[in-house]
């Protein structure tokens, strides 16, 4: 059974840092890229960052870049989002997400399946 | 970055109703688009892949359908744990993006 567990959430003034985590288990981790999403207080879902299966890859929503840095630790199947220079604006709960099997048509165009597993996702809270 | 149109934000419709959401994509996207339902309280689910592929385990009133930058999502016969909120997310390129979200409420 796939489980995304994510954690680090927490209560941070603005400016501040946190770091948060998602353990992966039920699937070979590397074998997949990974995304966060998240979700300010009833709002809609924002697509945060997205990292390729091996690592190598990184891609950050405009919102984020420059601010946020997500990495993967394969050898531990852990996915990482750092978070730096935090704005009352970034309060949402944080959803790390396993992205579907990548298939390529003839052209050689990239598709995936989905985002088909999410964790139950970690609150960040930025205010004074 | 691709903007995703949904409409409408919100429905009210009864049980056993037929339902359809729409996505447009602001430049075309092939069928790099998915589907998904979030309740109250939860995290989403895949509903649809890739337009019109139906994810494992969701029921078969659900549908996808569109290529390029049109496209629909239906539910043919509302059932009383199909009132949710519903997304869509464009998986062309990045930054991925998503609709602004349907909530589907009870009439």
């Amino acid at each position: 059974e796939v489980q995304l567990l994510e954690s680090g959430g927490g209560l941070v003034q603005p400016g501040g840092s946190l770091r948060l985590s998602c353990a992966a288990s039920g699937f070979t981790f590397s074998s997949y890229a990974m995304n966060w999403v998240r979700q300010a207080p009833g709002k809609g879902l924002d697509w945060v960052s997205g990292i390729s299966d091996s690592g190598g890859s990184t891609y950050y929503a405009d919102s984020v870049k420059g601010r946020f840095t997500i990495s993967r630790d394969n050898s531990k199947n852990t996915l990482f989002l750092q978070m730096n220079s935090l704005r009352a604006e970034d309060t949402a709960i944080y959803y790390c997400a396993k992205v579907g099997i990548v298939y390529y048509d003839g052209s050689g165009g990239a598709h995936t399946n989905g985002v088909d597993y999410w964790g139950q996702g970690t609150l960040v809270t930025v205010s004074s | 970055a691709i903007q995703m149109t949904q409409s409408p934000s919100s429905l009210s419709a009864s049980v056993g109703d037929r339902v359809t959401i729409t996505c447009r994509a602001s430049q075309g996207i092939r069928n790099d688009l998915g589907w998904y339902q979030q309740k109250p309280g939860q995290a989403p689910k895949l509903l649809i892949y890739a337009a019109s592929n139906l994810q494992g385990g969701v029921p078969s009133r659900f549908s996808g359908s569109g290529s390029g930058t049109d496209f629909t999502l239906a539910i043919s016969s509302l059932q009383p744990e199909d009132f949710a909120t519903y997304y869509c997310l464009q998986d062309y390129n990045y930054p991925r993006t998503f609709g602004q979200g349907t909530k589907v409420e009870i009439k």
